[in-house]
């Protein structure tokens, strides 16, 4: 079975830049997540998406951060303009349902901002 | 105040050693969800162990195993003769569902280091 995909790797923009990150998660997973992780941190959930639809993006900057869910398979996150704060790896995230269940993580795409 | 709190941010240990890794938690649900992950050097995170609420039975894996009670709201984890390939962070993390959906908050973290 195929593991969560995540693309790029490594990015690196200046401030005030636009970037955009790609996940495919695990086949039948119903249930997306990304998350951020701040070096030295523990990775803090940005939005949810149950199949297409988003059931928590309480945590996620909407002023500067969007993402969607096309057709309840893959997903993007952008961020628009870049800070230098947002310097950190963005982790996806894929789940059968819920995360009562187990999340299988992406190797994540490190972010970052000169 | 941290929801999930992992005191140790380093341990260092020499291999065959036995390690136990800190996790308290504070929630009010009655029901609720307790994992462990585990993030090597490459950066993925690696599923260890789902707990819930209800279930305090302590578990062993192999040379894991975990110590789940809820009288002092913590859920320790244990690696009986720590090897070279144990190294990583680990993350205690926590799931709410009737107060925050299901998001996963995770603790800082605990960097082990297991020695030659």
């Amino acid at each position: 079975e195929a593991g969560v995909a995540q693309s790029p790797r490594y990015k690196i923009i200046e401030k005030r830049q636009s970037v955009a990150f790609w996940c495919n998660p695990i086949s039948g997973h119903a249930t997306l997540y990304w998350y951020q992780q701040i070096l030295g941190q523990g990775p803090k959930l940005l939005i949810q998406f149950q199949n297409n639809g988003v059931v928590d993006d309480s945590q996620l900057p909407k002023d500067r951060f969007s993402a969607e869910r096309l057709k309840g398979v893959d997903s993007t996150l952008k961020i628009q303009p870049a800070k230098l704060e947002d310097s950190a790896v963005y982790l996806c995230a894929s789940s059968f349902r819920d995360s009562y269940n187990e999340q299988f993580f992406g190797p994540g795409t490190r972010l970052t901002v000169l | 105040a941290q929801k999930v709190t992992q005191a140790q941010t380093e341990i260092s240990v020499v291999e065959k050693e036995d390690v136990t890794l800190d996790c308290v938690y504070e929630t009010r649900d009655t029901t609720y969800y307790l994992f462990w992950y585990k993030q090597p050097p490459s950066g993925e995170l690696v599923f260890l162990i789902r707990r819930n609420s209800f279930d305090e039975q302590n578990e062993i894996s192999g040379r894991y195993s975990w110590n789940f009670q809820k009288s002092t709201s913590s859920f320790n984890f244990t690696i009986t003769a720590s090897q070279v390939v144990d190294s990583a962070v680990y993350f205690c993390a926590l799931s709410e569902p009737e107060t925050s959906g299901s998001r996963l908050t995770f603790g800082e973290g605990t960097q082990l280091t297991v020695n030659p």
